[in-house]
Parts: C-alpha cells; structure tokens; sequence
C-alpha cells in the first residue's frame, strides 16, 4: 500500500545548529502537510505544499515540495529550544485519508 | 475559540469494560478522524467520517467503533477493550476530506488498559 517514509527517526543537535527532516512517498501527492508536535502535545498544522518545486518559508523554517511531488523536506536554520519536538509530514492517501510519516523527534543538547 | 475538545483526557480501565471517548468540534468541520499514537509508528487512523452518517475504516480500525450522528460530534467507542489499546488517542477535524485540508486536533486522550 501507499508509505510516506520520514527519516531521520531523532536528531540531536546544538542549539543555534541546523536540522532536516525528509519525507519520500511511494507515490506521487497532490500536495503534502507539515505538523509539529510538541512534547506532551498534540500535532499542530504547519504549512501544505501544493506545486511541484514548491518552496515557502516560515521565519527559520523552509519547506520544499520536490519536482516529482514524491519527496519534500523541512529545514530549519539556527534551532532554538522553542523548535524541539516532533515534526511528521502527511499526504493524501486513497479513500480520502492522510498517509502520515512516522516522524522525526528534534532534540537540543544542553 | 475554534477547537476540538476531547474527554476524558486519561483513563484507566480493565480488560473488556466498555468506554467511549468523547470527540466535538466547533468549527463547522465536515471531515472528522481517530488517530491512535504509539512510540515509533507514528499515527495511525482507526476511522474517519466525512459527513453525518458517513463513515469509513482506517488504517487500524480492529476492536473499535465509532458514530456520527451529528456533525460536531464523533465518539470513539471500544466496546472490549485490551491490553493493546493503551495508546494515546488523537480527534481531528478538517473543514474538508484529510488529505486536502489542514487537520485540527483535539488535545489527545491517554488510555491504559489493564
């Protein structure tokens, strides 16, 4: 059936470093969500990309739909503590649902 | 203030007492889901609902229920609960189908079976 892989599983790094999350589908989307959640919280909306090549900015946080619109990616420049938590991208399966990555945890080291 | 409210927020229960979990949105939604959350798998969706009287498995819809008789509410019904249904349990709502929408959650419930 239809996957959406997110990887990686965790990620530690230094706060003021940069993190990455990538997200492959086994089929092309018509567009993909991005939600946080943070810890003890539930999953939050971030942003959709629609357009294939899609590129669209929230402050430190840049999200990118690939071209083929079976991948896309977040990155975030410069972490600070507010970002730790989950952060899952999800795509529109068959019979209406939301495939969903399995996510991936950004930590900060003190 | 739009939101999706969820109760209980925790439960203890034992193997095989009937519960329901109350989801409600006010936000005029259509689409409403389930999710369960477990350590390394992500969410899953037990059911969705994409109107009154409309609704559909999901991905891991074994040992549950649920209903829609109106469209604010869509509780979640384990009508034997086991040991494997300790998760933590997650309502959203969509102002239209899952995949073309922003999801909205509710703040979650922690269920432990015993």
């Amino acid at each position: 059936g239809q996957q959406v892989m997110q990887i990686p599983q965790y990620q530690h790094v230094q706060e003021g470093e940069d993190f990455t999350t990538y997200c492959n589908s086994s089929t092309t989307l018509s567009n993909i969500q991005w939600y946080k959640q943070r810890p003890g919280g539930h999953p939050v909306f971030l942003i959709q990309l629609v357009k294939s090549g899609e590129v669209k900015k929230q402050k430190r946080l840049t999200f990118q739909f690939g071209e083929a619109k079976k991948n896309s990616s977040l990155h975030i420049t410069a972490t600070q503590t507010t970002d730790v938590g989950t952060y899952f991208c999800a795509g529109p399966g068959s019979n209406y649902q939301l495939i969903w990555g399995a996510g991936t945890k950004l930590i900060i080291k003190p | 203030e739009a939101q999706v409210t969820q109760n209980p927020r925790y439960l203890i229960t034992v193997t095989g007492k009937k519960l329901t979990v109350t989801c409600s949105q006010n936000m005029n939604h259509e689409y409403m889901s389930w999710y369960r959350q477990d350590p390394g798998l992500g969410l899953r969706q037990i059911y969705y609902s994409m109107n009154v009287e409309v609704t559909d498995k999901g991905d891991v819809p074994e040992g549950y229920k649920v209903s829609r008789k109106e469209k604010r509410n869509f509780p979640l019904i384990l009508e034997s609960p086991s040991p494997n249904q300790t998760s933590l349990y997650f309502c959203a709502s969509s102002l239209g189908t899952g995949g073309s929408h922003a999801q909205y959650f509710g703040p979650g419930t922690r269920l432990l079976v015993l």
